[in-house]
């Protein structure tokens, strides 16, 4: 599987700030992902980053909250906009089409605590 | 959309002991149906999945059954130990990599040594 980095691996922000979170894969995928998960609780996705495109978002998710950037096949960007303590949670990126496969894998995540 | 419905929420059981969660979903279509481990402040780790056209797939302690007609599959994992403790999360897709993960709540699990 391939290597997957996230930064940064945690933040503490104040309320009405923006924090971007960038992911980078060591080899092209085909598909990048954008998830929140609270303490105790399953995965929630938040939209597909999709490469040269405007991002695909969930329902409950908008883009001006969460603006995606996918400048190529290996980076993606997820920034959380305005953040209120609503938004503490992790985020995980996730990506497939690795190497022609089309198992999904995860990064490490970003812990945000907003205050 | 896809639904997929987990259970237990909680597991508890004692070293040695074998280990059963199931899922059910409610798209006909889905066709790939993963298994992810995440350790308490880690990542989702896959450490299983089957698709479609196999009915079992088995890795060591780990297999995963799948009944098509019933919308079900399952994990079951053997011989359980301390470090096999962890949340599980099942999830499914229709269609192949360009297409997102429907996930389950989670079962946690714990292995009483």
């Amino acid at each position: 599987s391939a290597v997957i980095s996230q930064k940064p691996s945690r933040d503490i922000c104040q309320r009405g700030t923006s924090l971007t979170i960038q992911c980078q894969v060591d080899s092209q995928v085909t598909m990048m992902f954008w998830y929140r998960q609270q303490p105790g609780q399953s995965l929630t996705l938040i939209a597909t980053a999709n490469q040269g495109s405007e991002a695909t978002y969930e329902s409950g998710f908008v883009i001006d909250k969460f603006p995606i950037s996918r400048p190529n096949l290996t980076f993606s960007t997820l920034t959380v906009s305005n953040m209120s303590p609503e938004d503490s949670s992790i985020y995980l990126c996730s990506v497939s089409g690795l190497a022609g496969g089309d198992e999904q894998y995860f990064g490490p995540g970003t812990r945000l605590t907003v205050t | 959309g896809e639904n997929v419905e987990q259970h237990p929420s909680t597991l508890s059981v004692q070293e040695g002991d074998s280990a059963v969660i199931k899922c059910t979903y409610s798209d006909s279509a889905s066709n790939y149906f993963p298994w992810y481990k995440q350790e308490l402040g880690k990542r989702p780790q896959l450490i299983i999945d089957i698709r479609s056209n196999v009915g079992e797939k088995k890795d060591q302690r780990i297999a995963v059954t799948l009944n098509k007609t019933a919308k079900h599959f399952s994990l079951h994992i053997t011989e359980t130990q301390p470090e096999d403790s962890a949340v599980y999360f099942c999830a499914a897709r229709i269609g192949g990599s360009n297409y997102k993960l429907t996930f389950g709540k989670g079962t946690l699990l714990t292995v009483n040594p």
